[in-house]
Parts: C-alpha cells; sequence; structure tokens
C-alpha cells in the first residue's frame, strides 16, 4: 500500500527567501504525483502534477516540483515566495491501476514580510 | 465553468442527530470522491464512485456512514446518529476519466460539520 509522508508540519519563511516543503512516499508500483494547495477556508486546487516523462515539472504561481525515483520524493519549491503563498500544501500520490490517492498530512506555508 | 459546488456550507448539530451533505460535481465528471479533514490533519478518503460502477466505500469510518450518487452527478453523505468526532470539513472532489487528465481531483469548498 502506498503512503506520503510531508515531514514538515510549519515551515516558516520571510517574503521573498526561497522555499522547500518535502514530501516522500513509499509505493511498490509506479506512481502519479500531485501537490495540492489550500488557501484559508479555500477548497484544495492543484498546484502541479507528475505523470510521466520530464522529472522537473512546473505549476501554478511560480512553484516547481521535482520526481526523485531513487530517493522516492517530490520535493515542492519556489525561488522567491510571497506573503499570498500562506497556506496549507498537500503532496498526494495515486498508484498507477488506482483511483484513490492518498493524501499527505498537510505543510503549513507561514510567509513573514 | 462551474465548479464543485457543495451545501451546506457549516452544519452545527446535536449529537445523535442525522445529517446529510450534498454535492454537485463538474458536469461530466465521472468520478467523485468524499473526503473527511479534521483539524490540523491531511485528507482522510471516505467513499469513491465511478459511473455506474459499485462504489468503493473501504475508506468509511463506520456503519453510520453512507453515500449514494444518483448516475454522474449528485451525492449525498450521510451521518447517522452524529458523534463529537465527526465535527471535521468534509470534502468533495469530482475527477474526469478516460482521455482527461487521470487521477486529477477538483474540489469542492467543504463543508464544516460541527457536532455539539
Amino acid at each position: 500500500a502506498q503512503s506520503v509522508t510531508q515531514l514538515d508540519s510549519q515551515v516558516p519563511v520571510f517574503e521573498e527567501a526561497p522555499v522547500e516543503l518535502r514530501c516522500n512516499y513509499s509505493s511498490s508500483v509506479s506512481v502519479y504525483l500531485f501537490w495540492y494547495v489550500q488557501y484559508p477556508n479555500q477548497g484544495l486546487q492543484l498546484l502541479l502534477k507528475y505523470l510521466s516523462g520530464s522529472t522537473l515539472v512546473k505549476g501554478i504561481n511560480g512553484f516547481e516540483a521535482e520526481f526523485n525515483k531513487s530517493q522516492t520524493s517530490f520535493h515542492l519549491r519556489k525561488p522567491s515566495v510571497h506573503i499570498s503563498d500562506t497556506a496549507e500544501y498537500f503532496c498526494a500520490v495515486s498508484e498507477r491501476g488506482s483511483y484513490i490517492p492518498t493524501f499527505g498530512r498537510g505543510t503549513s506555508l507561514i510567509v513573514h514580510p | 465553468g462551474a465548479g464543485v459546488s457543495q451545501s451546506p456550507s457549516n452544519k452545527v448539530t446535536e449529537k445523535g442527530k442525522d445529517v446529510e451533505l450534498r454535492c454537485d460535481p463538474i458536469s461530466g465528471h465521472t468520478a467523485l470522491y468524499w473526503y473527511r479533514q479534521r483539524l490540523g490533519q491531511g485528507l482522510e478518503f471516505l467513499i469513491y464512485f465511478q459511473g455506474n460502477s459499485a462504489p468503493d466505500k473501504s475508506g468509511l469510518p463506520s456503519d453510520r456512514f453512507s453515500a449514494e450518487r444518483t448516475g454522474e452527478s449528485v451525492s449525498t453523505l450521510t451521518i447517522q446518529r452524529t458523534q463529537q468526532e465527526d465535527s471535521a470539513v468534509y470534502l468533495c472532489a469530482s475527477s474526469p476519466s478516460g482521455g482527461g487528465v487521470p487521477y486529477e481531483q477538483y474540489f469542492g469548498p467543504g463543508t464544516r460539520l460541527t457536532v455539539t
């Protein structure tokens, strides 16, 4: 069975600093990988996804993530964050052939001025 | 186009009462999911519908929880004899199948359930 670990429950960072949110997964088969963002009092929306091909994927709002198969990781990065990036970020994994994703517990990104 | 909608946005109920939560998916999306999100927790899968196939109920926490979906449209999640531990945000998501992007989900804003 698949599992997802987001090691950091909270990541505080100053505005315009770079940030990395970590996601590791375990699975015995090939996977699809997703990052979702949940702004305060809103539903989740997709930031980016890895399905196949290039391991570096770019998403909305300047975020990108790199799939590392050997390390079973899919870390999310942004070179310069804004106050408006303050939100909860969820990593999710779907095994190929399964329609039910597993979500991590989330990482709260807090951007300070 | 219209996104996933859920109603009510907030529900306060007394312990022991039954509640119904509604989800209207994006038109044409054959897959529909229900999740529970407790305060400070991740998303907990509850149930999955795909077209006219039998739903995957493997995530339902107890027999007090049930859900229905009419064809490929609206879904209702029912919680009977609510308990305080049922307090959470209940999220619905829909997803296209076939030629669309596989497994990407579109989420509704959620229903915040408070059991007093």
